[in-house]
């Protein structure tokens, strides 16, 4: 069974701040990596895919993949409370599907 | 205005009936998920479908049945056999393997009680 693993938190972050929110996974065959932000009694709406090592930036956001270690990040800059959320990350398991992580609940404290 | 819509929002069960929950897409995606989120959980995967008329079973499908005659619609049904069905129910769409890299977008979800 692939795992994907988050920090539950709560991790809480003074607006204006940069949050950062972390997750390992056990396949190193994995391919493809999302992170996907869902409010409270809300579906997942996905904010970032990342396929390369390295940085991706979208607005606020900038995803980080690090291959060899296994890890994938999600940085927001300029947290605003609107961004309080879980955010789950979830990465391929062969061509078809996703293995999700159990989220990280963010909060921005103004 | 293209997406995937859920019906219904809410819906109550009591025990021992089955349940359908319906999924439409009109993305032309080919792929379609249902998945079950618990309280503080993350997502579980129930069954999938990759082509019409053909489907798979997720990790967690005991109880669960599902079909795919057209391409836009992926219904499930909540059996009895299904031991505790009160959970958020959430489908989604991807391009599929012609798409490449599997981005899943979610349609609003269902929320089933079992009285």
């Amino acid at each position: 069974q692939k795992e994907v693993e988050q920090n539950s938190g709560p991790l809480s972050v003074p607006e204006g701040a940069i949050a950062s929110l972390n997750c390992t996974y056990s396949d190193r065959g994995s391919q493809s990596f999302f992170w996907y932000r869902q409010y409270s009694g809300k579906s997942p709406e996905l904010i970032m895919s990342i396929y390369s090592n390295g940085d991706k930036e979208d607005g606020r956001f900038t995803a980080q993949l690090n291959k060899a270690s296994q890890y994938v990040s999600l940085l927001i800059r300029d947290s605003q409370p609107s961004d309080s959320a879980t955010y789950l990350c979830a990465v391929n398991e062969g061509a078809q599907k996703l293995v999700f992580g159990q989220g990280t609940r963010l909060t921005i404290n103004p | 205005d293209g997406g995937i819509t859920q019906s219904p929002k809410y819906l109550f069960r009591k025990e021992g009936q089955n349940v359908t929950l319906s999924c439409e897409q009109n993305l032309n995606h080919d792929a379609m998920y249902w998945y079950r989120q618990d309280p503080g959980q993350g997502l579980r995967l129930i069954y999938y479908s990759q082509i019409v008329n053909d489907f798979q079973k997720g990790d967690i499908a005991e109880g669960y049945s599902v079909s795919r005659e057209k391409k836009e619609s992926f219904p499930l049904t909540v059996t009895s056999a299904q031991k505790n069905p009160t959970a958020f129910y959430l489908c989604a769409s991807s391009a599929g393997l012609a798409g490449g890299y599997n981005e899943q977008f979610f349609g609003p979800g269902t929320r089933l009680t079992v009285l």
